[in-house]
């Protein structure tokens, strides 16, 4: 599987800005780039994913690099109910290309954001 | 929608005792996951389905057993509980597959083998 690498753990205040980085230089050219995260005592929740193009929803913006070897998740302005696990996912290939038919997900540890108020 | 719940939301086993954790959707859902997530660690696949009467083996499933007779329903069994087995599982499920699809997980169970 490829392999995503995250920081450990970042801080941000209340209403700035937050850019959570990814690395993944194995990915292949048809994975695609998933985030979600997991807020305390709850299950992970989906937050965006793309393939090539910036991608921007309601919650957040993903910026893949032009090479596609790492990505970013920005939060616009944080509140203090972004404060969760961030995990950063490329989604199994189908199997022609050696993966699983079901679309695994492989999580990582994921990075801890904290959010001052 | 109540999208995926999941019953009991704590339960506390003694050893070699056996229990079944229930998981539900109602959003007509294809695949259906199931993962348990040890304390500081990201979450790992046991078993999954990708349509009633279809099961398989994730990641870690030993000691587990799973059925899927409708498309709303993938109860995770534990036989012989073991203290390893603690944990918090969550239930998953998608629409389908595929590298752009979505998965939405249940509240999770909160698993204590004593």
């Amino acid at each position: 599987d490829a392999k995503t690498t995250q920081p450990n753990s970042m801080e941000s205040n209340e209403e700035e800005p937050v850019h959570l980085p990814c690395n993944h230089s194995t990915i292949s050219g048809t994975d695609y780039i998933h985030w979600y995260r997991q807020l305390p005592s709850q299950g992970p929740e989906y937050v965006i994913h793309g393939l090539t193009s910036n991608v921007n929803n309601r919650m957040a913006s993903l910026a893949i690099a032009e090479d596609r070897k790492s990505s970013t998740l920005i939060l616009h302005r944080a509140t203090l109910r972004d404060a969760a696990v961030y995990y950063c996912i490329l989604r199994d290939p189908p199997p022609n290309a050696g993966g699983t038919s079901y679309g695994k997900l492989t999580f990582g540890q994921g990075t801890i954001l904290t959010v001052h108020p | 929608n109540a999208g995926v719940t999941q019953t009991p939301k704590f339960r506390i086993l003694k050893i070699g005792q056996s229990m079944t954790l229930q998981c539900a959707q109602d959003m007509n859902h294809n695949y259906m996951y199931w993962y348990r997530q040890d304390p500081g660690m990201g979450l790992k696949l046991i078993y999954y389905s990708v349509g009633a009467g279809i099961t398989d083996k994730g990641e870690v499933p030993n000691g587990y057993n799973v059925s899927r007779s409708t498309t709303e329903d993938f109860p995770l069994r534990l036989e012989l509980a073991a203290p390893s087995q603690t944990s918090v599982y969550f239930c998953a499920s998608s629409y389908a597959g595929g590298r752009g699809d979505t998965q939405y997980f249940g509240p999770g169970t909160r698993l204590t083998v004593l």
